[in-house]
C-alpha cells in the first residue's frame, strides 16, 4: 500500500526564518515519484516539484530546496529566507511508476508566514 | 486561457437539485481527473479519464456522474446530493496517465444545503 505521511499539520514562523516541511512515504515499489504541490488560499494546487525513485540528488530552485533520502523514506522541503507570500498548505505526494498513475496526498501542512 | 481552468468557482445547491461542475484544460494533456477535498481530509481521487474513457472510479456515489466529451474537457454532474459532499471540486489533467506530473485547475468550492 502506498501512503505519505505530513506530520506537522501547522507551522508557524516569522519572516526571513528559514522552514523545513517534513514527508515521510511508504512504497513497495522500486520505481516511484515524488511530488510537492503548493495550494494558497485560492484553492488552486500549484506543482513544485517532480522527482524519481532512481534520482537522489537535493535539488534548489531559488529560496527552495528538496531533501530526497530513500534510506529514510523522506522528501523533505525547505523554504529559505520565508516570506508572507510562501503562506499556503504545502502537499507532499507519492506516485507509483506504473500504468496506476493516481496521486497519493499526505494531509498537507499549512505554512504561516507572519510579518 | 492557459493551463487548467473550472467553472463555476462557488456553488450553492440544495440536496434536490441538479447541477455540473465544468473543467477545461489547454495543455493539450490526454488524461483528466476529478479529485474531492473535504475539510480535514486528504485529497480523493473521484475519476480518471485517459483519452476520453474512464480508466478509474474510485467507488464514488452514483450521485455523482462524470462526462468526458474530448480530452480537453470534462464535466462533473451533481444530483440529489448530501451535506457531506459540501466540498472543494479540483480538476488535473496530465500529458499521460502513466506516472506523469497532474496540473490542477482552480477548484470549484461546493456548498450542499
Amino acid at each position: 500500500a502506498q501512503k505519505v505521511t505530513q506530520a506537522q499539520t501547522e507551522i508557524s514562523v516569522v519572516e526571513k526564518e528559514d522552514v523545513t516541511l517534513d514527508c515521510v512515504y511508504e512504497t513497495r515499489d522500486t520505481t516511484y515519484y515524488l511530488f510537492w504541490y503548493k495550494q494558497p488560499p485560492s484553492g488552486e494546487l500549484v506543482f513544485l516539484i517532480r522527482r524519481n525513485s532512481f534520482d537522489e540528488q537535493n535539488e534548489i530552485s531559488g529560496r527552495y530546496s528538496w531533501n530526497f533520502q530513500k534510506s529514510t523514506s523522506s522528501f523533505n522541503f525547505t523554504i529559505t529566507a520565508s516570506q508572507v507570500v510562501d503562506s499556503a498548505v504545502y502537499f507532499c505526494a507519492l506516485q507509483r511508476g506504473s500504468t496506476l498513475g493516481r496521486l497519493y496526498f499526505g494531509r498537507g501542512t499549512q505554512l504561516t508566514v507572519w510579518p | 486561457e492557459t493551463g487548467v481552468t473550472q467553472t463555476p468557482r462557488h456553488l450553492v445547491m440544495g440536496m434536490t437539485n441538479k447541477k455540473s461542475l465544468k473543467c477545461e484544460q489547454h495543455l493539450g494533456h490526454n488524461a483528466m481527473y476529478w479529485y474531492k477535498q473535504s475539510a480535514k481530509k486528504p485529497l480523493e481521487l473521484m475519476f480518471v479519464y485517459n483519452f476520453k474513457e474512464q480508466t478509474e472510479n474510485n467507488s464514488v456515489p452514483s450521485r455523482f456522474s462524470p462526462e468526458c466529451p474530448n480530452s480537453s474537457h470534462l464535466f462533473l454532474h451533481l444530483h440529489t446530493l448530501q451535506p457531506e459532499d459540501s466540498a472543494l471540486y479540483l480538476c488535473a489533467s496530465s500529458q499521460a496517465y502513466d506516472a506523469d506530473t497532474q496540473y490542477f485547475g482552480p477548484g470549484t468550492r461546493l456548498t450542499v444545503l
